[in-house]
């Protein structure tokens, strides 16, 4: 089954950029999504498609992506954005959602 | 607005039984494809099962596969799960949720219910 690999923590300190990694198999040829969940919330989706953002999300939360890893970068991170990130991806092989095992970052 | 409301969950023991159901409002249910996700405690997220509009083409995780059976209702806007020989692993809390377009089985989840504690234990 296909996997993604997240690093379990990053820490930032505010007013600094937060990048958050999403290692899978050719990655790049597929649709990244990301979710964050507040402490004791629902997950909330921040990006879709690699680097839409949905209504509501503000500019500083970007998306990018190479062969093997995409990226959530968010800049001039503030106390709200501590959070667990989540990737997801659809596998065309197994035609299962997949979430990556998620990243918790700490604001400094 | 876009309401999903998790309902069914609680304490049942190993080899029990559950059905969760979702209530949907604010949208055309029967227009959407419908996940179920679940969170075990201090744990990250895990994709369970999906459904497409009209209930006939189902998948779920190989974890629940053979014991998990995703349903829905059209006509009362409300998405089941039925849960059988449960195990101490399926404790979790079990979200419902909705893809972000309609009709788009691969589209991200871009609305969530509160979710529904379930948890396996004797």
């Amino acid at each position: 089954s296909y996997v993604l690999t997240q690093p379990p923590s990053v820490s930032v300190a505010p007013g600094k950029t937060a990048s958050i990694t999403c290692a899978g198999v050719n990655i790049g040829s597929k649709s990244v999504h990301w979710y964050q969940q507040r402490p004791g919330q629902v997950p909330v989706m921040v990006l879709y498609y690699t680097s839409d953002r949905p209504s509501g999300i503000p500019e500083r939360f970007s998306g990018s992506y190479s062969d093997t890893t995409a990226t959530l970068t968010i800049s001039k991170v503030e106390a709200g954005d501590e959070a667990d990130y989540y990737c997801q991806v659809w596998d065309a092989d197994s035609a299962h959602f997949v979430f990556g095992g998620g990243t918790k970052v700490t604001v400094l | 607005e876009v309401q999903l409301v998790e309902s069914g969950g609680g304490l049942v023991q190993p080899g029990g039984s559950l059905r969760l159901s979702c209530a949907a409002s604010g949208f055309t249910f029967s227009d959407y494809w419908m996940h179920w996700v679940r969170q075990p405690p201090g744990q990250g997220l895990m994709w369970v099962s999906r459904s497409n509009t009209e209930g006939t083409y189902t998948i779920y995780a190989d974890s629940v596969k053979g014991r998990f059976t995703i349903s829905r209702d059209n006509a009362k806007n409300t998405l089941y799960l039925q849960m059988n020989s449960l195990r101490a692993e399926d404790t979790a809390v079990y979200y419902c949720a909705r893809g972000v377009f309609s009709s788009e089985s691969t589209a991200p989840l871009g609305s969530w219910g509160q979710g529904t504690l379930v948890t396996v234990s004797s």
